[in-house]
């Protein structure tokens, strides 16, 4: 059973455009909901992170939006440029101590065209 | 300010052999996590490891896979009679501490390949 969907598996984008990537999550006990973004033969790095209690947290150019009622957060990258190229995953852990666990999404494959 | 260290890059291993993976943790970090990626999938969480001690081990295959964090040297995960399946990359993941303050930090992983 996949608790953290995420869509779409790839993604095109032409530079200066905007990426968006999805993720729906199944377990009401989730209350941490990390993205990661992987370059390839990289481990995966912290992008940003929301916590259910705000709706929405920007850093720079990334964006989190986070529906409680739907269990749906997303990801908004503005002005996207081809260095974002890469795959993102979304991620989310439970409260209680265990917010190392966490349940990954498959991933999306994000490619920005020059 | 070296980060989370792994070793080897890649291994290849044959069927029936054993891989040792090692991982160091950033400096002053005291816990340790593994996580298994295979191919089209996302990372899946494995064990947690302080020092000397397991602490949660619900996601390791309950044949064959071993892990440790000794007191001096590395974290290292065992995976004995490896099999095709095996084939993935393996994740070492640090922190300084437990809890959502304490974001994980990863290293470039171990490439496994069995054949």
């Amino acid at each position: 059973q996949q608790q953290v969907k995420q869509s779409p598996q790839s993604l095109i984008v032409q530079k200066g455009g905007i990426s968006i990537i999805n993720c729906a999550y199944e377990n009401t006990a989730f209350d941490y909901f990390p993205w990661y973004q992987q370059f390839p033969g990289k481990g995966p790095a912290l992008l940003i992170a929301i916590r259910p209690d705000v709706s929405e947290k920007k850093e720079g150019r990334f964006t989190i939006s986070f529906n409680k009622s739907a269990k749906q957060f997303s990801l908004h990258i503005m002005d996207s440029q081809p260095g974002d190229s890469a795959t993102y995953f979304c991620a989310a852990s439970r409260r209680g101590g265990s917010n190392y666990k966490l349940t990954f999404g498959k991933g999306t494959l994000l490619t920005v065209n020059p | 300010n070296a980060g989370v260290m792994q070793n080897p890059r890649h291994l290849v291993r044959r069927r029936g052999q054993e891989a040792r993976l090692r991982c160091s943790p950033m400096k002053g970090h005291s816990h340790v996590y593994w996580y298994r990626q295979l191919p089209e999938e996302g990372l899946k969480f494995m064990v947690y490891l302080q020092k000397e001690n397991i602490i949660d081990e619900s996601g390791m295959p309950k044949e064959r896979f071993s892990a440790e964090f000794p007191k001096e040297g590395p974290s290292i995960l065992r995976i004995q009679q490896v099999v095709r399946g095996d084939s993935a990359a393996y994740f070492c993941a640090s922190s300084p501490g437990k809890g959502t303050g304490s974001p994980l930090h990863f290293g470039n992983g171990t490439r496994l390949t069995v054949t």
